[in-house]
């Protein structure tokens, strides 16, 4: 079973550039989330989708958007990136929000 | 919105040892609170979930416990072994059951 997958795994922008970070699940749940994790400060809730069509905003949403056009994808798009947004991202689905969260290994984010 | 405090600092302990580590929240007492593990450039890997109703759940050598009293979770490695270092985080619901607050987490290391 291939769970959460994320790609890329590593990336690197420029100050300005745009990018869209994927994120799949194989195991037909229908809530999905982006955390973002920066030292000391522990996962940040930035999106979360409790089904295909319904997104919603998490404790740190500026600066990015999200869709969920269907239950597998939940991808997560930077605007118009800045040096702030430098982190690790992961993402995490499951069957409902009050249930345990699978996640996938991440995507490391450098803007320069 | 949830304040969630874990051990600040990092824990280093002789195997065989038992790891306690806490989790304080403030504000409301939510229904539910997980405990993940995250190992370096991993995703966080779920490994209990304890609702508002139970004193305490055990799973394998682990054993978490949940005061609403105190507004406090006690996370016990026991018989610890080199292969539980790790970072461990522990998680809540916000205001709202659909967002999921995490802790900073708490890194344990197991001496041989």
């Amino acid at each position: 079973n291939a769970g959460v997958t994320q790609t890329p795994k590593f990336q690197v922008l420029k100050t300005g550039q745009s990018m869209t970070l994927q994120c799949a699940q194989d195991m037909n749940h229908e809530y999905m989330s982006w955390y973002r994790q920066d030292p000391g400060m522990g996962l940040r809730l930035i999106h979360y989708s409790v089904g295909a069509g319904i997104t919603d905003q998490g404790e740190v949403p500026n600066g990015y958007n999200v869709s969920r056009s269907t239950t597998e994808d939940f991808p997560l798009r930077l605007l118009s990136a800045a040096p702030s947004q430098t982190s690790v991202y992961f993402c995490a689905s499951s069957f409902k929000s009050n249930q345990p969260q699978h996640f996938g290994d991440g995507t490391r984010l450098s803007i320069l | 919105s949830q304040k969630i405090e874990q051990n600040s600092e990092a824990l280093n302990i002789q195997e065989g040892k038992t790891a306690t580590l806490t989790c304080n929240y403030t504000n409301y007492s939510p229904a539910y609170l997980q405990w993940y593990r995250q190992d370096p450039g991993r995703g966080p890997v779920f490994l209990l979930l304890i609702r508002e109703n139970e004193k305490e759940k055990r799973k394998e050598r682990l054993k978490v416990t949940f005061d609403t009293t105190l507004k406090q979770s006690l996370f016990h490695i026991t018989a610890s072994q080199p292969a539980d270092s790790a970072t461990y985080l522990c998680a809540l619901p916000a205001s709202n059951d659909y967002k999921l607050s995490f802790g900073a987490g708490t890194t344990v290391t197991v001496r041989a």
